[in-house]
C-alpha cells in the first residue's frame, strides 16, 4: 500500500544552518503529498503541500519538491531559526479515508 | 471559516476511571472525523475515524471507543482507563476523499495515574 519513509531524528542544528529532512514515498499514481508540523504542546498543522509531480510546495521559508524520479519529497530550509523547533511529519499519500503518520522528525534549533 | 474545538486541554485521571473527550467542528458539513493518540516519543496512532453519523471505524483494538452522535461532533470514551492510555489525544477532520489534507485540534494531554 501507499506509505512514506521519513528520516528519523532527533535533529539538532544551530541557528541559520541548512535543514534537510528526507522523505520518500511509495504510491499508486501521483497523489498529493504533504508536510505537517507540530509545535510543542500543539496539534499538527499543514506546513506545505504539492499536488502533482514536479510541484514545489513552500511556506515559512520551507520548501519541498515532489520528485517522481526519485519518489521523494524532502523538506528543506536554507536558514533555520529557534522558532522552527518542532516535530515534522511527512504525510503518506492519502488515497482513501485513512491517514497514517509515522513517528515524525524532531528538530531542535539552538541559538 | 472552519474551526475545530477540542476539550479539555489537559486531564489527569486515576486508573479505572471513565473518560470522555469531545471534539466539534464548525463551518463545514459531513466532515470525516478522526481521533489520534500520540504517546511520549512516538508517532501518531490512528485510533478511530468516521465518515458519517453513527459510522465508526476502529483501527486498534483497545479499551477506548468513539461515537459520532451528530454530524460535527466526535467523542472518545473509555469505561475504565489504563495507565497505558496516557498520551496526547488529537482530533482532526478532513473534507474526505483522496488527496485531501487534515485539520487538527489543539489536543488533550491525558495523564492516567
Amino acid at each position: 500500500g501507499d506509505s512514506v519513509t521519513q528520516m528519523e531524528g532527533p535533529v539538532t542544528l544551530s541557528e541559520e544552518a541548512f535543514l534537510t529532512i528526507n522523505c520518500t514515498y511509495t504510491a499508486t499514481g501521483y497523489p498529493s503529498l504533504f508536510w505537517y508540523v507540530q509545535y510543542p504542546g500543539e496539534g499538527l498543522q499543514l506546513l506545505l503541500k504539492a499536488t502533482k509531480a514536479d510541484d514545489k510546495g513552500s511556506n515559512k521559508g520551507f520548501e519541498a519538491t515532489y520528485r517522481k524520479e526519485t519518489t521523494s519529497f524532502h523538506l528543506e530550509k536554507g536558514s533555520v531559526q529557534v522558532s522552527d523547533s518542532a516535530v515534522y511529519f511527512c504525510a503518506p499519500p492519502n488515497t482513501g479515508n485513512q491517514f497514517y503518520f509515522g513517528t515524525g522528525t524532531s528538530l531542535t534549533v539552538i541559538p | 471559516s472552519q474551526t475545530i474545538h477540542q476539550w479539555p486541554a489537559t486531564l489527569v485521571q486515576p486508573v479505572g476511571s471513565p473518560l470522555s473527550l469531545e471534539c466539534t467542528v464548525e463551518g463545514t458539513s459531513n466532515p470525516n472525523l478522526y481521533w489520534y493518540r500520540q504517546a511520549a516519543g512516538r508517532g501518531l496512532q490512528l485510533l478511530f475515524y468516521s465518515v458519517g453519523i453513527g459510522q465508526i471505524s476502529s483501527e486498534v483494538p483497545q479499551n477506548l471507543s468513539a461515537s459520532r452522535p451528530q454530524d460535527r461532533q466526535f467523542i472518545l470514551s473509555s469505561k475504565k482507563l489504563l495507565l497505558s492510555d496516557s498520551g496526547f489525544y488529537l482530533c482532526a477532520w478532513s473534507v474526505g476523499g483522496a488527496g485531501e489534507k487534515l485539520f487538527f485540534g489543539s489536543g488533550t494531554q491525558l495523564s492516567v495515574l
